[in-house]
């Protein structure tokens, strides 16, 4: 079953506007990573979070995690057209392991 | 370059006839990992493996099988395809000491007739 959902399922802006997609997970984690996927493509890592963190930045990325609260959010300021792909939150249940569970994801469109 | 590869790409299959997907990464990570990807569900993971000889169901490991006899290569096997096995498969690999990102294949779309 899966551990986490994203929200919204779907997310449409114009370019250069932000995006924000959130995430809620039910159990425990040692940390929590955020992926993108292009099309029926591989997932790309982005960017890595531990439990003990509560704001990471990378580049135009913005992720902040409230383990009170089970949440994250994931924020993609200025956006792009490319930036057009699905988004995943996956949560690290374990730091001896790397098993991880996937949300169902964001669907973000980026309009030019 | 580092990656992870699978193969094949596409596959279009009968209900019975048992297959393999195979999976090679070549960063010499311990951990590997299959994915089922299924719309709206996201993906749901069937099997993984911390190292060689040692591997794990997931979520999902009903109708599947998994051997990890060498540390680059994680085959999925489905010894008799059935049509709810369509979907997207990915395999994922990662350094196992500590929190580390995981690197995904291209991914495999298996249908079964």
């Amino acid at each position: 079953s899966q551990q986490g959902e994203e929200d919204p399922q779907a997310l449409s802006i114009q370019e250069g506007e932000n995006a924000t997609m959130n995430c809620s997970y039910k159990t425990s984690i040692n940390n929590l990573q955020w992926y993108r996927q292009n099309s029926g493509r591989g997932l790309v890592h982005l960017i890595l979070i531990r439990s003990n963190e509560r704001e990471k930045h990378s580049g135009r990325l913005r992720v902040t995690l409230d383990t009170s609260k089970k949440s994250s959010s994931l924020l993609i300021t200025a956006s792009r057209a490319a930036d057009t792909a699905s988004y995943f939150c996956a949560m690290g249940r374990d730091y001896n392991n790397n098993d991880m569970r996937f949300g169902a994801g964001t669907r973000l469109t980026v309009k030019p | 370059e580092a990656q992870v590869t699978q193969n094949p790409r596409y596959l279009i299959t009968v209900t019975g006839k048992k297959l393999t997907v195979t999976c090679s990464q070549n960063m010499n990570h311990e951990y590997m990992s299959w994915y089922r990807q299924d719309p709206g569900l996201g993906l749901r993971q069937i099997y993984y493996s911390m190292n060689v000889e040692v591997t794990d169901k997931g979520d999902v490991p009903e109708g599947y099988k998994v051997s990890r006899k060498e540390k680059r290569n994680f085959p999925l096997i489905l010894e008799s395809p059935s049509p709810n096995q369509t979907s997207l498969y990915f395999c994922a690999s990662s350094p196992l000491a500590g929190v580390r990102e995981q690197y995904f294949g291209p991914g495999t779309r298996l249908t079964v007739t």
